[in-house]
């Protein structure tokens, strides 16, 4: 069974379309991240939310909101999306909030969007 | 501020050498935790190790060893007779205690040749 899955795994569309990202972990976590990775593999941390509340939203244009409807999903939806969102999106969670306990974090296998 | 540097972008050995990935850390805080992920060709985010920063006890899993030492702030990451499946790109990450992030490095891609 997928831990951490995410769809779709590939995303292409066009200049200021808006478009939406699913993240699903059925690990019973209470936290859980978006991570986007630029085409130089690196890794940047965008929102975490733990139990549904947003506790991390680093300097992300706010064409970017995350949305948590239970503490087991966190959809990303990208409005307007511009060339340089193109990039590899991870979701991930981990059993408690960071900073309490620093649980590793479990990641789903990506989401390629390519804006064109 | 925490940072993590990798300084190796890419690293290739033949297969059945031994090899070294370093990761240096920045923190200012006591209590903090390190991390090792993999990410292979196929794109996942593999989760290999955490260690705290009170426990410089060193760790073998296998082919796999990490160096923890805060005199230099390292953790490094080696492995003995390395394999074509090894090959990947490694991320060392730091997480303080108080704080919500993980901070991942750069990454070091491996290529492990045949």
């Amino acid at each position: 069974d997928t831990a951490v899955s995410q769809t779709p795994k590939y995303l292409v569309t066009q200049m200021g379309n808006d478009k939406s990202i699913k993240c699903e972990q059925n690990l019973g976590h209470d936290t859980m991240y978006w991570y986007k990775q630029d085409s130089k593999k690196f890794l940047k941390i965008m929102f975490s939310y733990n139990n549904k509340e947003l506790i991390i939203n680093e300097t992300v244009p706010n064409r970017f909101s995350p949305k948590s409807p239970d503490k087991a999903h966190l959809n990303l939806h990208i409005n307007s999306l511009e060339l340089g969102d193109s990039a590899v999106y991870f979701c991930a969670s981990s059993h408690q909030r960071q900073g309490s306990y620093n649980s590793p974090l479990h990641f789903g296998n990506g989401t390629r969007l390519t804006v064109t | 501020a925490q940072k993590v540097t990798q300084a190796q972008t890419e690293i290739s050995v033949v297969e059945k050498e031994d090899v070294t990935l370093d990761c240096v850390y920045e923190t200012r805080d006591t209590t903090y935790y390190l991390f090792w992920y993999k990410q292979p060709p196929s794109g996942e985010l593999v989760f290999l190790i955490r260690r705290n920063s009170f426990d410089e006890q060193n760790e073998i899993s296998g082919r796999y060893s990490w160096n923890f030492q805060k005199s230099t702030s390292s953790f490094n990451f080696t492995i003995t007779a390395s394999q074509v499946v090894d090959s990947a790109v490694y991320f060392c990450a730091l997480s303080e205690a108080g704080d919500d992030k993980i901070i991942f490095g750069k990454g070091t891609r491996l290529h492990i040749l045949p």
